[in-house]
């Protein structure tokens, strides 16, 4: 069965550090995003993404954050100085008819 | 904004009982999904639901969104102890992001 895959699945990084974290949707479909999950939090929208461009992101999305389809295949959310806060679960998923799967998510950790 | 608050936020249970979580919101959305997330994993999709008062059926359990697209149920009959797990609604605006509920929390015991 298809499905979204991460990497890495868990990363440590440094305050002030930039990271890459890198997502494989599924094959054919058309929409990406990218969801936040600090611990005992709910899931946060941060981006969606079509037809190579932001569609519509969230108040969390700012200028540290951004987003790029570089080959077709992947798509990666770049943080390029992480916070303390930036520490949560970064999930990556994809739709085809807005019917959104999720990956298995990368763990960040921020110290 | 558009909260989704979800009741109960804990439950357990024994296995074969029945169970109802509620998805609440005073905001009208245009479609509402229910997902299922394991511990560190992503929330795996369950059923979407887009019409007033639609039901949908998988196995033992029943979703209905409500008349008015502004709430939502999830039914459990006969829980087992797979059914364990964080129940997520999660709802769209008119665009295809998802504003997800504040969870609620099943442990079915054996």
């Amino acid at each position: 069965e298809p499905e979204v895959t991460q990497t890495p699945s868990h990363q440590v990084t440094q305050m002030g550090q930039e990271v890459i974290l890198r997502c494989v949707p599924i094959s054919n479909h058309l929409y990406f995003y990218w969801y936040r999950q600090i611990l005992g939090q709910k899931v946060e929208f941060l981006v969606s993404f079509y037809n190579n461009e932001i569609s519509e992101k969230s108040e969390i999305f700012d200028d540290q954050f951004s987003v790029e389809r570089p080959d077709g295949s992947n798509f990666t959310l770049k943080i390029r100085s992480t916070k303390l806060e930036d520490s949560a679960m970064y999930f990556c998923a994809s739709s085809i008819d807005r019917e959104a799967f999720f990956g298995q998510g990368t763990r960040l950790t921020v110290v | 904004t558009q909260l989704l608050e979800q009741s109960p936020q804990f439950l357990s249970i024994q296995e074969g009982e029945n169970l109802t979580v509620y998805c609440n919101s005073s905001s009208v959305f245009s479609s509402l999904q229910w997902y299922r997330q394991e511990p560190g994993e992503g929330p795996v999709l369950l059923v979407t639901v887009v019409t007033g008062g639609e039901v949908k059926k998988l196995k033992r359990l029943t979703f209905q969104f409500g008349d008015a697209r502004k709430d939502s149920s999830l039914h459990i009959t006969a829980a087992q102890p797979g059914d364990t797990g964080l129940y997520l609604c999660a709802g769209t605006h008119w665009t295809d992001k998802l504003i997800f509920g504040t969870g609620t929390r099943l442990q079915v015991f054996p």
